[in-house]
């Protein structure tokens, strides 16, 4: 059974650097993709960036020139970092897999089978 | 990238059938996963690929894709279904995630 476990400071300050990591368990973080989302509060699903076990990266254009994700293949863990965080940074943190399922003639088949629990993220002095 | 809209509210009555939609330009090369929220949890994925219910989801979840639309149809809905659904595919080039803005469905 495939779980993902996210961790990290609930409270981080104006202007810093908000650090989260994501522990995988019950399957090979060298394989799949893997993201992060996040939700302010009673607002909708963020999609941040993923990484991909080839090593490549992406991330969401609104959030590029502030986020960075990486790996530790070691510890079949993958983090986030967003610099420079203001309140509006604020919300639930989300780890999850995303599956490629290649193409049926038409469409190409993604999807995110697991997800963490979340973990919430205060920007505040 | 691209967008997916969502009407913002749904309801449906006990038992009802309920049709949630999900429209982008990113549809017509990607499908929509669809996933459901409840109150203080994750997401939980209901729908994906032409209309895949993964394990431990009931059946009386379906999805369909024409064109530009997506749906998710709950038939018979029960009380446990409330909550709010969003969809998500890959944007137009491929290299990114996009997410509806999610709809909210009440069960009466």
């Amino acid at each position: 059974q495939v779980q993902l476990q996210e961790s990290g400071p609930g409270l981080v300050k104006p202007s810093e650097t908000l650090s989260l990591t994501c522990s995988v368990s019950g399957a090979s973080i060298s394989s799949y993709y893997w993201s992060w989302i996040r939700q302010p509060p009673g607002k909708g699903l963020e999609w941040i960036g993923y990484f991909y076990y080839s090593g490549s990266t992406k991330y969401n254009p609104s959030l590029k020139s502030r986020v960075t994700m990486s790996v530790d293949t070691s510890k079949n863990q993958f983090s986030l970092k967003v610099s420079s965080v203001t309140a509006a940074d604020t919300a639930v943190y989300y780890c999850a897999r995303e599956i490629y399922d290649g193409y049926d003639y038409t469409h190409g088949i993604y999807y995110m089978d697991v997800w963490g629990k979340g973990i919430t993220v205060t920007v505040s002095s | 990238s691209s967008e997916l809209t969502q009407d913002p509210a749904v309801s449906v009555a006990l038992g009802q059938t309920v049709r949630i939609t999900c429209q982008g330009d990113s549809l017509r090369s990607y499908y929509a996963s669809w996933y459901q929220q409840k109150p203080g949890q994750a997401p939980v994925l209901v729908i994906y690929g032409k209309n895949n219910r993964p394990s431990g989801i009931p059946d009386r979840f379906s999805g369909s894709s024409s064109g530009n639309t997506a749906s998710l149809t709950i038939t018979g809905a029960q009380a446990e279904d409330e909550g709010d659904y969003y969809c998500n595919s890959r944007d137009r080039s491929g290299d990114h995630e996009v997410f509806g803005s999610g709809t909210k469905v009440t069960v009466l």
